[in-house]
């Protein structure tokens, strides 16, 4: 069963980086997957969709602070120089020939 | 600029129906499948339904199957989700959102700003 697993909680200082992960199911550790960014009491914005061979697409106007990586299983969002309104829920998607797939989300706090 | 604007939540009795509308903007409708995701009060993304960019292939999750159809118009850029048997558990903010490309499933690429459905008696 494809399945993503994301840490319920993060925080970062202002101005700090922060790397949020979300795990594939390990018999889908090459799927690509999507990052989406919810703040409190809006709906998801779209960040970026990252592939398999490292490649990656980002939403319009999507700043450069934001970035995606991986290892094995892993997906990595990293938001460089953390400013108050990156507050908010982070979700990563990704999609097999069944339903698509949220993992559970990551609330991350800015301190 | 792409928009999606969803219509049609509101307040609705268990068993009752209710249909969605999101209206899209800025985008060759056509060239990409759309669909439904929901969000219960206090909980994460839940995936319901998506459509094809033709709208020949329909999908849904195991929760609506059955209860739910998902349609679409394209001459009107519009997707439609026509929620039948209706339940408590339904309540959620209801968002349109479309796929990077005219094939299910895929990355969304673009969110509306949701349209609350309250089931309750």
């Amino acid at each position: 069963q494809l399945v993503l697993t994301q840490s319920p909680s993060a925080s970062a200082s202002l101005g700090a980086s922060v790397k949020l992960t979300c795990t594939l199911s390990s018999r889908h550790s090459n799927y690509a997957i999507a990052w989406h960014q919810q703040p409190p009491e809006k709906g998801p914005r779209y960040l970026m969709k990252f592939n398999n061979d490292g490649s990656h697409t980002k939403g319009d106007g999507i700043p450069d602070r934001f970035s995606g990586s991986s290892s094995g299983a892993e997906r990595y969002l990293t938001i460089s120089n953390v400013q108050s309104e990156d507050e908010a829920d982070y979700y990563c998607q990704t999609w097999g020939n069944g339903p698509v797939v949220f993992g559970g989300g990551t609330k991350l706090t800015v301190l | 600029e792409v928009q999606l604007l969803e219509s049609g939540g509101g307040l609705v009795q268990p068993g009752g129906s209710l249909r969605l509308s999101c209206e899209a903007s800025g985008v060759t409708f056509s060239n990409y499948a759309m669909s439904w995701v929901r969000q219960a009060p206090g909980k994460g993304l839940e995936w319901v339904a998506g459509i094809s960019g033709s709208g020949y292939n329909t999908y849904s999750a195991d929760s609506v199957k059955g209860r739910f159809t998902l349609s679409r118009d394209n001459s009107k850029n519009t997707v439609y989700l026509q929620m039948n048997s209706l339940r408590p558990e339904d309540t959620a903010v209801y968002y349109c959102a479309k796929f990077s490309s005219p094939h299910y499933p895929g990355a969304f690429d673009m969110w509306g700003q949701g349209t609350r459905v309250t089931v309750s008696s």
